[in-house]
């Protein structure tokens, strides 16, 4: 499986809403009803963290303003209103089929 | 507190071996899935290994396939990558991840530990 994002870089005034595409090559879609897409963020000198899981899950500690949707093989994490510590790069993964892939990467910078 | 914790990476040769290692914390390390992904210097991440809970599945990325071993240890709480007849694309940070399995997510990261392969 391929996994494909877009935008690879934005620059984001805080306060405003961003958003990373992330496209898969074949459907992520199990049977059980869950789509199985991540969404990662490695801070500045940090290892990656999860923000989303299955698609649209929040992760514990994840704030309220990230959010994750979609199903099959197209997908969108929200940010609806950046701040500061929101920098880095995001990781789209698929994990229905090993080898597990990821996307490129984002890289979300403040303006 | 949950925690992982990588080590014994290290400059080595092409054609060299190495044995990285993670040790857990803080969770019951038997019931978790654990994983290897890496990262090579300014490149995104790639997945590299997993390996069940009891040891009893085992998966890897065809890069390493052949070349490198991953294993665990319950009774140390401690998860291993041997890898040998390394090469320069081999250069990377090394980080294991924990999977609670029932998500297929990778829900907790160690801080990674540095591998170099150079002449």
């Amino acid at each position: 499986i391929v996994m494909t994002q877009s935008p690879l870089s934005m620059s984001v005034t805080p306060g405003e809403a961003a958003s990373i595409s992330c496209r898969s090559s074949q459907s992520l879609l199990h049977s059980n009803g869950n789509n199985y897409l991540d969404w990662y963020v490695q801070k500045p000198g940090q290892s990656p963290q999860l923000v989303i899981y299955v698609a649209s899950s929040r992760a514990s500690g994840v704030p309220d303003r990230f959010s994750g949707s979609g199903s099959g093989t197209d997908f969108t994490l929200k940010i609806s209103r950046v701040e500061a510590e929101d920098v880095g790069v995001y990781y789209c993964m698929e994990s229905l089929q090993t080898p597990w892939a990821f996307g490129q990467g984002t890289r979300v910078e403040i303006k | 507190e949950a925690q992982l914790v990588e080590s014994g990476g290290d400059l080595v040769q092409p054609g060299g071996s190495l044995r990285l290692s993670c040790t857990a914390s803080g969770f019951t390390f038997s019931s978790y899935y654990m994983h290897w992904v890496r990262q090579a210097p300014g490149e995104g991440l790639v997945w590299v290994s997993q390996i069940k809970g009891d040891g009893s599945t085992i998966r890897y990325a065809d890069p390493v396939q052949g070349r490198f071993t991953i294993s665990r240890d319950n009774a140390k709480n401690t998860l291993y990558l041997q890898m040998d007849s390394l090469r320069v694309e081999d250069t990377a940070i090394y980080y294991c991840a924990r999977d609670p399995q029932s998500d297929l997510t990778l829900d907790l990261w160690g801080q990674g530990t540095l591998v170099t392969v150079s002449s």
